[in-house]
């Protein structure tokens, strides 16, 4: 079974900029989840979906981040403009519903200079 | 208000010593599931293991086991004779409420370094 993929593994773009990440959950996973990882932290959830419906955005700063998940399978996550604090690993993660296997992917490493 | 803490930053140990790595929870729910996670140099987190409310059984899995104690709110792991491949983070998590969605509260992380 393969796992969950992200693209692009590193990014490094200068604040104001826009960046977007890639993520394909396992297949027939239904909920799929973006953690934000900041150095020395443990993961915070920025947004989970439900097939395509948003479950959980309570922590996602709206007004730079978007994410959406188009016909439930793939998910693009988005910041626009870019602030130095938003350097961190984003991860991806999916399940089949009870979280008892959450997968996680090997996330995306972006640095803000 | 729900959280993990994990007292411990960093613990190194030398190879074949056993170590403990700390984890308290808060939680008003009495439905919740507590995880361990292993995050290695390269960054992926590993699954290790869950555990719900309900099942306050101790469970070993090789060199490694886990004391969950709800009375003192702490679900501790334990690596038995460690090596140097245990070196990574470690997260203690947190699922709370019935429907265990998967939103997970984490704790900060403990990095162990084992030596060889």
């Amino acid at each position: 079974e393969a796992g969950v993929a992200q693209s692009p593994r590193y990014k490094i773009i200068e604040k104001r900029q826009s960046v977007a990440f890639w993520c394909n959950p396992i297949s027939g996973h239904a909920t799929l989840y973006w953690y934000q990882q900041i150095l020395g932290q443990g993961p915070k959830l920025l947004i989970q979906f439900q097939n395509n419906g948003v479950v959980d955005d309570s922590q996602l700063p709206k007004d730079r981040f978007s994410a959406e998940r188009l016909k439930g399978v793939d998910s693009t996550l988005k910041i626009q403009p870019a602030k130095l604090e938003d350097s961190a690993v984003y991860l991806c993660a999916s399940s089949s519903g009870d979280f008892s296997l959450g997968y996680f992917g090997p996330g995306t490493r972006l640095t803000v200079t | 208000a729900q959280k993990v803490t994990q007292a411990q930053t960093e613990i190194s140990v030398v190879e074949k010593e056993d170590v403990t790595l700390d984890c308290v929870y808060e939680t008003r729910d009495t439905t919740y599931y507590l995880f361990w996670y292993k995050q290695p140099p390269s960054g992926e987190l590993v699954f290790l293991i869950r555990r719900n409310s309900f099942d306050e059984q101790n469970e070993i899995s090789g060199r490694y086991s886990w004391n969950f104690q709800k009375s003192t709110s702490s679900f501790n792991f334990t690596i038995t004779a460690s090596q140097v491949v245990d070196s990574a983070v470690y997260f203690c998590a947190l699922s709370s409420g019935s429907s265990n969605t998967g939103k997970l509260i984490f704790g900060q992380g403990t990095t162990l370094q084992v030596k060889p």
